[in-house]
Formats: C-alpha cells, structure tokens, sequence
C-alpha cells in the first residue's frame, strides 16, 4: 500500500520570500504520478504542480518548482516570491500511473501555509 | 472554465437518516470519485466510478454507502444509515481519461454534519 507524509502541519512565509513544503512517500510501484495540490479557504483543491516518475527532470509552474528525489522517495515544493493569495492548505498526493485510465489519489495530511505581509 | 460543482455545501442530520451527496462533474470527463476529509485528518479515497460502475472503493466503502450517476450528469454518494462517524467534508472529483495525465479535478466539498 502507498502511504504520502507531509512532516510540516503548519509552516508560514513571510511575503516575498521563498518557502519548502516536505513530502515523502513510500510506495514499491515504478511508475506513478506526484501532485501538489492547493486547497485555499473555503475552495476546492486545485492542481499547482505534476510530476511523472519516470522524468528525472524537476516539475516547474512559474514561481512553483519540486525537488524530486526518487530513489529517497521524496517530493518536496518550494514556493519562489510567495504572495498573500497563496495561503492555503497544501496537499501532497501519489497516483499509481495504470495505462489507458486514472488511478486514484493517496493524500498526505497536508500543510497549512500562511504567507505574512 | 468548467468546474465540478457540489450541493449542498453544508448538511445538519440525525444519526440514523439517508444522506444523499451530489456532484456535476465536468462534462467530458469519465472518471469519478469521491473522497471524505474528518476533520484535521487526511483526504480519504472513497470510490471510484467508471463506464456505470464502482472501479475501485476503499475500505471505509461499505454497505452503508452507494453511488450512482442517474442521468449522465449527476454523480451521488448516498449513505444509508448515516452515523456520527461519517461528519465530514466529503469531495467529489472527476477526471478526464483521454489525456491521461493523472488530473483530477475536485468540488468545494459537502460539509455532512451528524448529530
């Protein structure tokens, strides 16, 4: 079974700066999917960053990037030039990849980012 | 841009009633799921949903609880018997097979409060 930790409840930025939000995960499949997920107040999760397994290549989304360290099995965010708007809860998720259809979504417990003026 | 819509946002009900959860996923999508969040834990798969039927259903899935898509738009989740256990913030999701990028696409959620 596949299991994602997110270590950090709780972490805050002040604005402008930079943030890491941890992820490790534990899984014996080769070929999977890793998402960030952001769930602001009262809003439904959106998808800020993807990352296929099988790309060595770190994931970038504008001011969004991951640190992919795959034999380690971690998955970690860092958020460049945090803003105000992007305070909100943040998920880490796995995904077994399945050819030809979607697999569901294992979570972490996720971390609540709060960005400070 | 199409989004997954869920009602009611907020439900207040007796232990013991019929629930029923529904969901608009996007319109040309084909997969659907719903996962339940209590409150200051994880997000927990439920179920999935293919071609009229469960694919795939979690542990926490048991007799108590159904889905359905009745008219090719809606999705449901109806729990039977609701007990105070099940509060919480339940998430509908759904995601669009041709791509294949692992993308789901989720709702603002249903708060289900038992008392």
């Amino acid at each position: 079974a596949q299991t994602v930790t997110q270590s950090q409840p709780e972490m805050s930025v002040q604005e402008a700066e930079t943030v890491t939000l941890s992820c490790t995960y534990d899984t014996s499949e080769n070929n999977y999917y890793l998402f960030w997920y952001k769930q602001p107040p009262s809003r439904q999760m959106i998808l800020v960053i993807r990352q296929e397994a099988y790309k060595q290549q770190n994931a970038t989304e504008n001011r969004f990037s991951v640190n992919f360290q795959k034999a380690a099995k971690s998955f970690s965010l860092k958020i460049s030039d945090s803003q105000l708007g992007d305070t909100a809860m943040y998920f880490c998720a796995f995904m077994k990849r399945r050819s030809g259809s979607q697999g569901n979504l294992i979570f972490g417990k996720g971390t609540k980012l709060s960005v400070k003026p | 841009e199409p989004e997954v819509t869920q009602t009611p946002s907020h439900q207040v009900t007796q232990m013991g009633q019929e629930v029923i959860l529904r969901c608009v996923p996007i319109s040309n999508h084909l997969y659907f799921y719903w996962y339940r969040q209590i409150l200051g834990q994880k997000v927990e798969f439920l179920v999935s949903f293919y071609n009229n039927e469960i694919s795939e259903k979690s542990e926490i899935f048991d007799d108590q609880f159904s889905v359905e898509r009745p008219d090719g738009s809606n999705f449901t989740l109806k729990i039977r018997s609701t007990k105070l256990e099940d509060s919480a913030m339940y998430f509908c999701a759904s995601g669009e097979r041709a791509t294949n990028t692992g993308e789901l696409f989720f709702g603002e959620g249903s708060r289900l409060t038992v008392l």
